[in-house]
Parts: structure tokens; C-alpha cells; sequence
């Protein structure tokens, strides 16, 4: 049962680095997000992506660049990584299509926890 | 705009007693969703229940039950006879039928004492 699948679970960056957080499901779900989790502030959507070749924007979208490479991978690219992008990501999927059942949950991978120094 | 409110950063209760974590939510949608996730210590966020705008029946699932009521767009959360494992954040959210993106809540952090 392996879900959604989050890779690295930790990692440290100076900054100016660049890194790909990978994300995979394999539920056959057709959306999928990536948030950041920050104390005291929720959880942040970053990017979505509805369908396998569309992104979209979410609430916090700068400094970030996503890529749904197939139906089950989702990744977040940080091209030059700052001190204020440290948080805890976390990547989801869910069987929501955007014109038919919009009551699905979302299913979250365990989390990558990003410092940069 | 769509905002959900969780007006209540932390609480702390002692085991056996009852709690409610409160959430409001914001929306001029007719359709929407409901949830609660729950994220225990270890970090992962566990789905516990969604809710669709039509349906205004509260639901209980053993020690857990929900209270929506549209008319004051709330969507509240009771933990009965509260137990240790039950300490965890509990984020409360929001998605429109229009769109993808489901927006938090900022969570509530409850303790249970022991």
C-alpha cells in the first residue's frame, strides 16, 4: 500500500542550490498538489496539477517550478533555493476531475522536510 | 473570496473529557466540500471525513462526530471522551466544485492530558 510516495524525506540546501522534490502515486488519481507547511500558517498550496499535462498556479506559487511528467509523477523544482522556502512540503493526489465528483480526499505523502541554510 | 477559519490555534483538555475543534469557512459557491485531516506527531496528514454542501446531516463515527450547519457556515469537530492518541493538529478545509485546489484551514493543535 504504498500511496503517494515523497522523495527525499529530509534534506539540507545552501542557498542559491537547486533540488527536485519527487512525488509519486499510484492510485491512478488524476490531481495532484504539492503544499508547504509552515508553522503557524496551515498548509499552503503551491502548485496543482487537474490532469497529466496541465499545471496551475496555487496560493504561493514563487520561487517554485512543477512538472507532472506522467499520471503518477509530480515534482517541485527550486531553481535557487532561499532561507524563506524552508518548510515541510508535501505532495497529495486525489480522484477529483474538475467537472464531475469534486468530493474526493486528498491522500498525502509523508512529507520532505527542507532546510536551507 | 474562500477562506476557512480555525479560530482556535491550541487547546489543551485532560483525557476523558470532550473537546470541539470549530471551523468556519467562507464561500459565495453553492457546491462545495468539506473535510478534516488529522496530523498526528509522526506527520502525516490522515483524511477523517468530508462533507458535501447538500448534505447537512451530522455524522458520528465512534468517538468522533461533525456538526455542519450552513447557516452559520460551520463545520465543527467533537472528539468524545478524548484519549492521548487523539493529540495531534486538526486542519479543517475547504474546495469549491468549480476548481481543484482545496484550501486549509491554519490547524488547531490539541493536547490531551494525560
Amino acid at each position: 500500500n504504498a500511496g503517494v510516495t515523497q522523495t527525499p524525506k529530509f534534506q539540507v540546501l545552501k542557498t542559491g542550490q537547486s533540488m527536485t522534490l519527487q512525488c509519486a502515486q499510484d492510485m491512478n488519481h488524476n490531481s495532484m498538489y504539492w503544499y508547504r507547511q509552515d508553522p503557524g500558517m496551515g498548509l499552503r498550496l503551491i502548485y496543482y496539477s487537474a490532469s497529466e499535462g496541465t499545471t496551475d498556479k496555487g496560493e504561493v506559487p514563487n520561487g517554485y517550478n512543477v512538472s507532472r511528467l506522467n499520471k503518477r509523477e509530480f515534482s517541485l523544482r527550486l531553481e535557487s533555493a532561499a532561507p524563506s522556502q524552508t518548510s515541510v512540503y508535501f505532495c497529495a493526489s486525489s480522484e477529483d476531475e474538475r467537472w464531475g465528483f469534486g468530493n474526493q480526499p486528498q491522500h498525502f505523502g509523508d512529507g520532505t522536510r527542507l532546510s536551507i541554510l | 473570496a474562500q477562506k476557512v477559519t480555525q479560530a482556535q490555534t491550541e487547546i489543551s483538555v485532560v483525557e476523558k473529557e470532550d473537546v470541539t475543534l470549530d471551523c468556519v469557512y467562507e464561500t459565495r459557491d453553492t457546491t462545495y466540500y468539506l473535510f478534516w485531516y488529522k496530523q498526528p506527531p509522526s506527520g502525516e496528514l490522515v483524511f477523517l471525513i468530508r462533507r458535501n454542501s447538500f448534505d447537512e446531516q451530522n455524522e458520528i463515527s465512534g468517538r468522533y462526530s461533525w456538526n455542519f450547519q450552513k447557516s452559520t457556515s460551520s463545520f465543527n469537530f467533537t472528539i468524545t471522551a478524548s484519549q492521548v492518541v487523539d493529540s495531534a493538529v486538526y486542519f479543517c478545509a475547504l474546495k469549491m466544485n468549480r476548481d481543484d485546489k482545496i484550501i486549509f484551514g491554519k490547524g488547531t493543535r490539541l493536547h490531551i492530558l494525560p
